[in-house]
C-alpha cells in the first residue's frame, strides 16, 4: 500500500532563506509519481513540481526544485529565496500503477519571517 | 481557461439531512475526483471516476456516500443522513486521463476546486 510521510507539522524560514521540506514515501511499484501542492489560507490546492520514477535528475520549477534521493525513497520540497507570500501549508503526494488517485501526506505549515 | 468550479461555496444543514455537492471539472479532462479535507487536516481520497465510471471508490467512508458522473463532465457528491462528523471541506480534481510514459510514470497533475466547506449542525 502507498504511503507518504512529512514528519515536520510546522517551519519556520527567514525571508530570502531556503527551506527544505521533507518527505519520505513508500511504496512497491517501481513506476510512481511524486507531486508537491501548497495550500495557502484562502484554501485553494496550487500544483508545484512533479517528480517521475525514472526520472534521471531532479525537478526544477522556478524557486522549487525537487531532491530525488529514490535509494531513500525521499522526495524533498526545496524552496529557494524564500518570500512572505510562501506561507501555506505544504503537501507531498504520490501515484502509482496501483491507485489513478493521489496519496497526500498530511502536510508542512510553513511561515516565512520577515 | 475555466478552472475546477464547485458549488455550493458553502453548505450548512442539520444533522439527518440529506446533501448534494456539485463539481464542474476542466473541459476535456476524463478524470475526476473527490477529496474531504478536515480542518487542518490532509487530504483524504474519496472516490475516483474515469469518464462516467468510478473504478475507485475505496475512499468512500460509508454507505451514506456516493457519487456520479454524466456525461463525462459534471459530478455530484451526495451524503445521505449527514452527521457532525461529515463536516470538513470537500474537494473536487480534475486531470487528464493519466497518460502512461514510456517509462511508466504518471505525470498529470490534478487541479482541484476551491471545495465546499460543509457544517452539519
Amino acid at each position: 500500500a502507498q504511503k507518504i510521510t512529512q514528519t515536520q507539522p510546522g517551519m519556520f524560514v527567514q525571508e530570502k532563506e531556503a527551506v527544505t521540506l521533507d518527505c519520505t514515501y513508500d511504496t512497491s511499484d517501481p513506476s510512481y509519481g511524486l507531486f508537491w501542492y501548497k495550500q495557502p489560507s484562502s484554501g485553494e490546492m496550487i500544483f508545484l513540481i512533479y517528480q517521475g520514477s525514472y526520472d534521471q535528475q531532479n525537478a526544477t520549477e522556478g524557486r522549487y526544485s525537487l531532491n530525488f534521493q529514490k535509494a531513500r525513497k525521499s522526495a524533498n520540497l526545496v524552496i529557494s529565496a524564500s518570500q512572505l507570500g510562501d506561507s501555506a501549508m505544504y503537501f507531498c503526494a504520490m501515484r502509482d500503477t496501483g491507485r489513478r488517485a493521489l496519496t497526500f501526506g498530511s502536510g508542512t505549515r510553513l511561515q516565512v519571517q520577515p | 481557461g475555466a478552472g475546477v468550479s464547485q458549488s455550493p461555496s458553502n453548505k450548512v444543514t442539520e444533522k439527518g439531512k440529506d446533501v448534494e455537492l456539485r463539481c464542474d471539472p476542466i473541459s476535456g479532462h476524463t478524470a475526476l475526483y473527490w477529496y474531504r479535507q478536515s480542518l487542518g487536516q490532509g487530504l483524504e481520497f474519496l472516490i475516483y471516476f474515469q469518464g462516467n465510471s468510478a473504478p475507485d471508490k475505496s475512499g468512500l467512508p460509508s454507505d451514506r456516500f456516493s457519487a456520479e458522473r454524466t456525461g463525462g463532465s459534471v459530478s455530484t457528491l451526495t451524503i445521505q443522513r449527514t452527521q457532525q462528523e461529515d463536516s470538513a471541506v470537500y474537494l473536487c480534481a480534475s486531470s487528464l486521463s493519466p497518460p502512461r510514459t514510456t517509462k511508466g510514470s504518471y505525470n498529470s497533475p490534478l487541479h482541484f476546486g476551491n471545495g465546499t466547506r460543509l457544517t452539519v449542525t
